[in-house]
């Protein structure tokens, strides 16, 4: 168990909609990352939350985007979803701001577009 | 050219073997290296951690820097089936983001 915890496991939805993925960081870690991984793109940098504040930006599309809260844990929203947008979602959490240390990944929310 | 190269396999091995799991990159900037290893429907979970060249063991894996040849290696000793699994190699540079290998998917046959 990383520690790391999503919420929901699996979601399902039709185009056009919006959902909202949830993460609750480590105890102690500061630092939220979100990843996309699909079949054909591997594992793929969204965005870094640290301290509730905007870290880094990855391959975020503008239909995307998250926050995080005082308490520290962290929301990732997508809206207008395509069929595209299906893929499984992970939260990673470090202790740190700093980029290249060591992030611990949660279950991941699988998200299905019909 | 990718950043980050590896086979994706399948590898199919048999209990007990030695298994080396491999990584090239093309960016001399990297300098944190890591092994995440991922079972089907789970979160990666990291493996092994380390930073510029050299060998870094930790009970039967061992993990290899090369940055002269930008290449990393895993060895897993005595494999057993429980390491079944998909290998993702991961690295970065300093302050940057950690940029992923698409993984490389392991069997153990008992």
């Amino acid at each position: 168990d990383s520690g790391v915890t999503q919420t929901p496991k699996h979601l399902i939805t039709a185009t056009g909609q919006r959902v909202t993925l949830r993460c609750s960081p480590r105890s102690g870690d500061l630092s939220v990352y979100w990843y996309q991984q699909s079949l054909d793109q591997g594992l793929q940098f969204l965005i870094q939350y640290y301290n509730g504040e905007e870290r880094a930006k990855g391959n975020i599309l503008e239909r995307f985007s998250a926050q995080q809260f005082p308490d520290l844990h962290s929301e990732l929203n997508l809206s207008s979803l395509e069929l595209g947008d299906s893929a499984l979602y992970f939260c990673a959490s470090s202790a740190t701001g700093v980029r290249g240390q060591p992030q611990h990944f949660g279950d991941g929310t699988r998200l299905s577009i019909l | 050219q990718k950043e980050v190269e590896q086979d994706p396999g399948p590898l199919s091995v048999p209990e007990g073997a030695i298994v080396s799991l491999n990584c090239t990159y093309s960016n001399s900037a990297f300098q944190y290296f890591m092994w995440y290893r991922q079972y089907s429907r789970k979160g990666p979970e990291l493996l092994m951690y380390t930073y510029s060249s050299g060998n870094k063991e930790d009970g039967r894996f061992t993990a290899q820097v090369d940055k002269s040849s930008k290449y990393i290696s895993l060895f897993i000793r005595d494999s057993q089936p429980s390491d079944s699994a998909t290998y993702l190699c991961a690295m970065s540079a300093q302050y940057d983001k950690v940029i992923f290998g698409p993984g490389t998917s392991l069997s153990v046959i008992p």
